[in-house]
């Protein structure tokens, strides 16, 4: 039974077009996050809620929006794609405590042709 | 900002062998800094959290040190393995709270050749 469970876990699409990852956890936790991973491998956090409120909102474009319909649930709507978006999406859950674990979903892996 | 660089892109090493990987930051030390390992194609895995008024911590065959002054965590693998073949990605948690925000190191992929 996976934990944080995200689809689909490939995405190809073409620029321009609006696309949406799903993100679903069932560890209870009250905090979710959005990461981006660059071709590179670095991961960056990009969105942070905390029972359905945003508390992390790092500098990403406004293309990019995040909806938490409840604290078990992230969803991430991208609009007007771009190649630079092109990496591998990972959504997460923490109980939302300093020092807590982070659980990862296995990614989205995003291709913008 | 905080800048975090882990050693070397890539670690190859003899099976048995002890892994050393090194984490360095700038700026203002963390109160908890973790560690994390990435297989290819799946998301990262929590291993160990080190605490800021903590100096080592040890579970199993991994072991984490974290020295402030020198704003540096060594993560240990001893008698490694080829299944210990992965990334592992070191992360810094200031303790702020309201949603505890991670900042990742580059990552060093580790290989453990027979």
């Amino acid at each position: 039974d996976t934990a944080v469970s995200q689809t689909p876990k490939y995405l190809v699409t073409q620029m321009g077009n609006d696309k949406s990852i799903k993100c679903e956890q069932n560890l209870g936790h009250d905090t979710m996050y959005w990461y981006k991973q660059d071709s590179k491998k670095f991961l960056k956090i990009m969105f942070s809620y905390n029972n359905k409120e945003l508390i992390i909102n790092e500098t990403v474009p406004n293309r990019f929006s995040p909806k938490s319909p409840d604290k078990a649930h992230l969803n991430l709507h991208i609009n007007s794609l771009e190649l630079g978006d092109s990496a591998v999406y990972f959504c997460a859950s923490s109980l939302g405590l300093a020092g807590d674990i982070q659980y990862f979903g296995a990614g989205t892996r995003l291709s913008v042709l | 900002s905080q800048k975090i660089e882990q050693n070397s892109e890539a670690l190859n090493i003899q099976e048995g062998k002890t892994a050393t990987l090194t984490c360095n930051y700038t700026n203002y030390s963390p109160a908890y800094l973790q560690w994390y390992r990435q297989d290819p194609g799946r998301g990262p895995v929590f291993l160990l959290l080190i605490r800021e008024n903590e100096k080592e911590k040890r579970k199993e065959r991994l072991k984490v040190t974290f020295d402030t002054t020198l704003k540096q965590s060594l993560f240990h693998i001893t008698a490694s393995q080829p299944a210990d073949s992965a990334t592992y990605l070191c992360a810094l948690d200031m303790g702020t709270g309201g949603g505890n925000k991670l900042t990742f190191g580059t990552g060093t992929q580790l290989k453990v050749e027979l």
